[in-house]
């Protein structure tokens, strides 16, 4: 059983671009969550998605940010007309129910570290 | 609001020495307790978690936490570190009914040997 799938790893992009971040949850996980790592910071909260439905995007920022997780397919973060303040490590994870309530584990891609230039 | 804080930023520790890697909360309601790893260049990897029950937890790759309620704090220990034990720790903390885990800075443990 294959593990959190994120590509890229590593992406880099040009102020102005869209940059695109994939995430194939473990087989069986149909709960997606979002989280964003600045330098020396720990991670953030972003969104948590299950399939075909936002649950939770309170950790997003209003604009440029989106993130869908169709009923085929890997689950999407996109960022519309990156600036330099995007650049971080995006990391994706996934579970099998929600994690809230009975301390369920939530497993982690490797992240994919966006850099703009 | 939860938080997390986590003292050190950086803990340097010669091979085969114990190490204790610092992590308080601030909650006011019961909460889970996690600690998850980084490897270089790696995913994050849950090492242990607190839910109920026995105050002192034990993980993976010999690490042990305690909680301690009255302190707030998640301590995670390992008496005799290995140099594979190079990495960045992370503590993370969840209410008992929120899916999300609010997360300290995390601390990079540098093994000397």
């Amino acid at each position: 059983n294959a593990g959190v799938m994120q590509n890229p790893r590593h992406l880099v992009r040009r102020r102005g671009q869209e940059a695109r971040l994939r995430c194939s949850p473990m087989k069986g996980h149909s709960h997606v969550y979002w989280y964003r790592q600045l330098p020396e910071e720990g991670l953030k909260f972003m969104v948590y998605l299950q399939k075909e439905n936002i649950i939770d995007e309170s950790g997003m920022p209003k604009e440029r940010f989106s993130a869908e997780f169709p009923k085929e397919g890997p689950s999407i973060l996109r960022i519309q007309q990156v600036v330099r303040g995007d650049s971080a490590a995006y990391f994706c994870a996934s579970s099998p129910v929600s994690t809230g309530g009975a301390g369920t584990e939530a497993f982690f891609g490797q992240g994919t570290r966006l850099t703009v230039v | 609001a939860q938080s997390v804080t986590q003292l050190d930023s950086q803990v340097p520790v010669f091979e085969e020495a114990p190490v204790e890697l610092r992590c308080n909360y601030s909650s006011s309601v019961s909460v889970y307790l996690f600690w998850y790893v980084q490897y270089p260049n790696q995913g994050l990897q849950l090492l242990l978690k607190y839910l109920s029950g026995s105050t002192l937890v034990k993980g993976i790759n010999g690490f042990e936490a305690e909680f301690n309620k009255s302190q707030t704090s998640f301590h995670l220990r390992k008496p005799s570190v290995h140099i594979s034990d190079t990495a960045e720790y992370f503590c993370a903390v969840s209410d008992l009914s929120n899916y999300q885990l609010i997360w300290g800075a995390g601390t990079k443990l540098i093994i000397k040997p």
